[in-house]
């Protein structure tokens, strides 16, 4: 499994919409509806922010939000605060119990 | 509360055998799947394998079948990553994390292991 690709970096000034891109195959991302999204601070553990493409766990602000279109997953942040910048994972089922991250992007707040 | 708690950092030489483990808590341990996550210094996250602690249904990412050994204890509601030769490639922080529905929610702390001569 080849990871899923992602922009290294997006960036924005506060209050503004940044959107993550994710791109992988109809083996992964275009073939199930299970996507999900991970943020990660400078030291710290993965933090579920999206799963099953759209949907927000407790607790995650509705700034955040997810959807999809072929082979392609995107994360939108809108209203960008400060403690929105951290690296974001995006995640896809690959069957068989097997899953595939992201590259991995950066997101920095101007 | 869902805790997943792992052993702490470890350090070995290329060659060596190494276990970590990670003990649930705050839910059943048997009733969900257990996935096992590898972050390489400044690199991203990429998935290794799972088990069903239930029936121990065990399923590897292909780049790591063969490498790597998971396991379970449900008597201890632990679950385990093992190598038996590491090399300095291994060396990685180490995340267990819960299975629930498609995604993964709670995730361990990690563990930091290091391989080196």
């Amino acid at each position: 499994q080849s990871a899923l690709t992602q922009p290294r970096s997006v960036s924005g000034s506060p209050g503004q919409s940044v959107t993550i891109s994710c791109t992988g195959t109809s083996s992964d991302v275009g073939g199930y509806d299970y996507v999900s999204w991970y943020q990660q601070h400078p030291g710290k553990t993965p933090k579920l922010m999206i799963y099953d493409v759209t949907k927000r766990p407790s607790g995650v602000p509705d700034r955040f939000s997810g959807s999809k279109f072929g082979n392609t997953a995107s994360l939108t942040i809108s209203g960008l605060q400060a403690e929105d910048e951290a690296d974001y994972y995006c995640c896809s089922y690959a069957g068989d119990y097997i899953y595939v991250f992201g590259s991995g992007t950066t997101v920095t707040v101007l | 509360e869902v805790r997943l708690v792992q052993s702490g950092a470890e350090a070995r030489k290329p060659g060596e055998a190494l276990k970590i483990s990670c003990k649930g808590s705050g839910y059943t341990f048997t009733n969900s799947w257990i996935g096992w996550v590898r972050q390489m210094p400044g690199k991203g996250l990429e998935w290794m394998g799972i088990m069903y602690p239930g029936d121990s249904d065990t399923r590897y990412s292909p780049s790591f079948r063969g490498q790597i050994t998971i396991s379970a204890d449900n008597s201890i509601s632990t679950a385990y990553l093992q190598w038996s030769s590491l090399k300095a490639s291994d060396t990685a922080m180490y995340y267990c994390a819960r299975r629930i529905g498609a995604f993964v929610d709670f995730w361990g702390q990690g563990t930091l292991v290091t391989v080196s001569s």
